[in-house]
């Protein structure tokens, strides 16, 4: 069945530096991956796509890169803040032809001062 | 991006009680809506896609007689929870696509907590 996992629970690093957060997945040959942020007690909110033919993503301080091969999606944040902390959830299309996704854990980022 | 919220945003409620969860697509008109449950710690769990004029539909091990789903409205999903136990306390949240795109737009999330 196919699988997402996100190797991290936390991570923990110092303000200044970056942040990068792995995504795996089995079984399957996605489409496309999205990543989310999610404070405490809110919904999440997209971030950015990242589609099989292409490699890199950039949006300001975030990058996703997407190897099919490997089948694993790295999520970066350059020069990360305190603001940052937060959960980064990794998703993928439960099938290639609909909109509904299946989410991974979560990887808890605590970015500290 | 579409603009999604959600009522209430906790609720506490008797066991066995039903309890109705709104959420409202403020700026798009949303022919298909999702929820999702999620418990502390762990990953949103797909619940149901919730479709504009016809019936929902639920992913596999969801009661849809506990779940009732119900889509109105162009703007409009409800989910309610009928004869809630405990074990039904989560965190439920809905989203919807945008336009012509993948990524989705979530609601801020209903804690309901069944005593």
């Amino acid at each position: 069945s196919q699988k997402i996992e996100q190797n991290s629970e936390a991570l923990n690093i110092q303000e200044g530096k970056t942040a990068t957060l792995t995504c795996n997945y089995t079984n399957y040959s996605p489409a496309y991956l999205q990543w989310y942020r999610q404070d405490p007690g809110r919904g999440p909110v997209f971030l950015l796509l990242i589609r099989e033919n292409e490699k890199e993503k950039r949006k300001e301080r975030l990058k996703v890169t997407f190897d099919t091969t490997l089948k694993q999606s790295l999520f970066h944040i350059t020069a990360s803040q305190p603001a940052d902390s937060a959960t980064y959830l990794c998703a993928y299309p439960r099938t290639n032809s609909g909109y509904a996704l299946n989410f991974g854990k979560g990887t808890s980022l605590l970015v500290t001062p | 991006g579409a603009v999604v919220s959600q009522h209430p945003s906790w609720v506490i409620c008797k066991s066995g009680t039903s309890v109705k969860i709104e959420c409202r697509s403020l700026d798009f008109q949303a022919t298909t809506m999702f929820w999702y449950r999620q418990f502390p710690k762990q990953s949103l769990m797909l619940m149901a896609t919730s479709n504009e004029g016809s019936k929902a539909t639920y992913e596999q091990g969801v009661e849809k007689d506990k779940f009732l789903i119900n889509h109105a409205s162009l703007t409009l999903s409800t989910l309610t929870v009928t004869s809630a136990h405990p074990e039904d306390s989560s965190f439920y949240i809905c989203s919807t696509t945008g336009w012509g795109s993948y990524e989705q737009y979530f609601g801020p999330g209903t804690r309901l907590t069944v005593t």
